[in-house]
């Protein structure tokens, strides 16, 4: 079975610097997908960036990139200029290339931003 | 709005009551996925629509959960005998059929047993 794991419960940076998140995950498979949810206070998760497994390019939406490391199984999410709107929890989450779509996901990473 | 609305937002019920939670994804989505989520952890997948067949069940399911959308449309989850255990966030998504395609999440229901 899959598994992914964020090892930082809790993540501070001062506004308008940069901060990366970790995400590890666990597979057998060779092709799948990888994602960032923001989870913010009282409101609905959104997806910040996706990645396929296939892809060599990390993935980057505006000031959110990742750093793929596929041989490590190793996903982190780099926020650039933080802004504190950024202040949620972040998720990562992994999901199978052939499954049904459902995904599987770490237990968070609640992100501060400082002014 | 045309996101994914649940209801309710929060419900509070006593222990061995029954509870009843409303999804309605975007319209023209024909998968839908609920999961649920506790403090502290990230959302766990229950269970699987893809329009109104339920294809797949999580081991977190127990017999005293079941779900339904009729008609492909709205989805309800409910939770029969509830127990303190049950407290939890319990979210809905939904998506189109392709695999490249991201899951939309509702803003959630909180279940509180008492």
């Amino acid at each position: 079975a899959q598994t992914v794991t964020q090892s930082q419960p809790e993540m501070s940076v001062q506004e308008a610097e940069t901060v990366t998140l970790s995400c590890t995950y666990d597979t057998s498979e060779s092709d799948y997908y990888l994602f960032w949810y923001k989870q913010p206070p009282s409101r609905q998760m959104i997806l910040v960036i996706r990645q396929e497994a296939y892809k060599q390019q990390n993935a980057t939406e505006n000031r959110f990139s990742v750093n793929f490391q596929k041989a490590a199984k190793s996903f982190s999410l780099k926020i650039s200029d933080s802004q504190l709107g950024d202040a949620a929890m972040y998720f990562c989450a992994y999901r199978s290339w052939g499954s049904q779509g459902n995904l599987i996901f770490g237990k968070g990473t609640k992100l501060s931003v400082k002014p | 709005d045309t996101g994914v609305s649940q209801d309710p937002r929060h419900k509070i019920t006593k222990r061995g009551q029954n509870v009843t939670f409303r999804c309605d994804p975007i319209s023209e989505h024909n998968r839908l996925y609920w999961y649920r989520q506790t403090l502290g952890q990230g959302p766990e997948f229950l269970t699987y629509f893809q329009n109104e067949a339920q294809l797949e069940k999580s081991r977190l399911l127990s017999d005293r959960f079941s779900a339904e959308r009729p008609k492909g449309s709205f989805s309800t989850l409910e939770i029969q005998r509830t127990e303190q255990g049950d407290s939890a966030m319990y979210l809905c998504a939904s998506s189109l059929e392709q695999l490249n395609t991201e899951a939309f999440f509702g803003q959630g229901t909180r279940l509180t047993v008492v």
